[in-house]
């Protein structure tokens, strides 16, 4: 069992849509990312939050917004996607402290109509 | 972004030794090497790092060149379970915070 949890596991939405994903840590942890794998393909880093600021933006379109709303919770808000932003959605978490492992959820698979 | 470069694919057989290869030519002086594995439907797991000595855990261990320029991940004695996507890594610090590239990664498939 993981200890990263994301929810929805899978969502589907059009491009006009407004939707949010959730993810959840009780680890204690004070950094938290989100990366974005497409098939067959390595996760590629989207956002870096620590202490609950956002740090790295790593030049991701506006359509996404990420929140991070307290230490224990990471969202990642949608709107008016595109196709092509289909894939796994993967949150992750870690110590404060720089060189610590990062901790995986399961990710959400997003499938854009 | 330093760059890592894996073969596609490995094959080895259960109960037997695995080295699984990673080159970083470009990798600066403050970067980290992290390996990480990936089982389908799952998301990345963490196995070992290290920046410069040779690293144990009770998973695996990581070789490092002495120019830092290549790694081996080791595992000791596969089995089934370690079927996955093996992925080598080099952490950054940005502006305060950890960042991992991914390399493209190996898939290691165990034969019984």
């Amino acid at each position: 069992d993981t200890e990263v949890t994301q929810t929805p596991k899978h969502l589907v939405m059009g491009m006009t849509n407004k939707k949010s994903l959730k993810c959840e840590q009780h680890m204690g942890h004070r950094a938290m990312y989100w990366y974005k794998q497409k098939a067959k393909k390595p996760p590629e880093l989207m956002f870096v939050y620590s202490y609950e600021k956002l740090s790295i933006n790593e030049s991701v379109p506006s359509r996404f917004s990420p929140e991070c709303p307290n230490s224990s919770l990471l969202n990642l808000h949608l709107h008016a996607l595109q196709p092509e932003d289909s894939a796994l959605y993967l949150c992750a978490s870690s110590r404060g402290q720089l060189n610590q492992p990062q901790h995986f959820g399961d990710g959400t698979r997003l499938s854009i109509l | 972004d330093a760059k890592t470069t894996q073969p596609n694919s490995m094959e080895s057989n259960e109960e037997e030794p695995v080295h699984l290869p990673c080159n970083h030519s470009t990798i600066s002086g403050t970067d980290y090497i992290h390996w990480y594995r990936q089982l389908p439907s799952q998301g990345p797991e963490y196995v070992i790092h290290g920046l410069t000595s040779n690293v144990n855990n009770r998973m695996a261990s990581l070789a490092i060149a002495e120019d830092r320029k290549s790694s081996t991940l080791i595992l000791h004695r596969a089995t089934l379970r370690d079927a996955a996507v093996y992925y080598c890594i080099l952490q950054s610090i940005i502006q305060g915070a950890q960042k991992l590239v991914f390399g493209q990664g190996t898939r290691l498939t165990i034969n019984p």
